[in-house]
């Protein structure tokens, strides 16, 4: 079964520096990635997605993650935080059993200090 | 403009008396999930609707209900709550279920058992 896995559930940052948030994936094929955020009190927004097409990807709001087979990995970067990106942030997979629903990583949630 | 609208925004209710969560769309999208989302977890597909074919996940209890009158409405019935079902229901749909798909989350209903 597909599964992914976020390491770190809280992630503290200043406004302007790097964000990086960590996500490593389980997979026995070629798997669909995402990133949703979650502002307070709302649901979850389609950051990017991984399709196979390019192993970087690029989403809204700055944000970027590259797929990387070798390290089963899927991490989220900016360059420069805002503090408009405090939010919660999930990694989640398409799994490829049965119907393809979409798995959760336990999110991360990132704080952005002035 | 909103396209998943989920009523209401906070639902309370009392331990044991059942209480219907509802969400609307105007994407005509063929697919509507309900995920539970408790406190700093990941959220958790309950089941979805492909169509009106109903598709239960195996560890969704027997307390959860659903019902899908037409493409734009489905309903979340909890026929009994416990205090283990307050959590943040999140409905969601997408246009046909495959691998690439985004999905689109409505804000939520918060629930709360008294």
């Amino acid at each position: 079964a597909q599964s992914v896995t976020q390491l770190g559930s809280h992630v503290s940052v200043s406004e302007g520096a790097l964000v990086l948030l960590r996500c490593n994936y389980s997979s026995s094929v070629p798997p669909y990635l995402f990133w949703y955020v979650q502002y307070p009190n709302q649901g979850l927004q389609l950051l990017l997605k991984y399709t196979s097409a390019a192993t970087l990807v690029k989403g809204i709001n700055g944000f970027e993650a590259e797929f990387k087979k070798s390290e089963t990995s899927f991490h989220l970067t900016k360059p420069s935080a805002h503090m408009s990106d405090a939010a919660e942030y999930f990694c989640a997979v398409r799994s490829n059993t049965g119907f393809q629903k979409l798995v959760f990583g336990t999110g991360t949630r990132l704080l952005v200090s002035p | 403009d909103a396209m998943v609208i989920q009523n209401p925004r906070y639902q309370v209710t009392q331990f044991g008396k059942p209480v219907t969560l509802s969400c609307s769309q105007t994407l005509n999208h063929n697919v509507m999930y309900w995920y539970q989302q408790k406190s700093s977890q990941a959220p958790k597909l309950l089941f979805h609707y492909y169509d009106k074919d109903f598709n239960n996940e195996a560890d969704t209890p027997d307390n959860f209900q659903s019902r899908r009158p037409n493409t734009s409405f489905c309903f979340l019935d909890i026929r009994s709550p416990g205090l283990g079902d307050a959590a943040m229901y999140l409905c969601a749909t997408s246009r046909s279920g495959t691998e690439n798909e985004k999905l689109f989350f409505g804000s939520g209903t918060q629930l709360s058992v008294l």
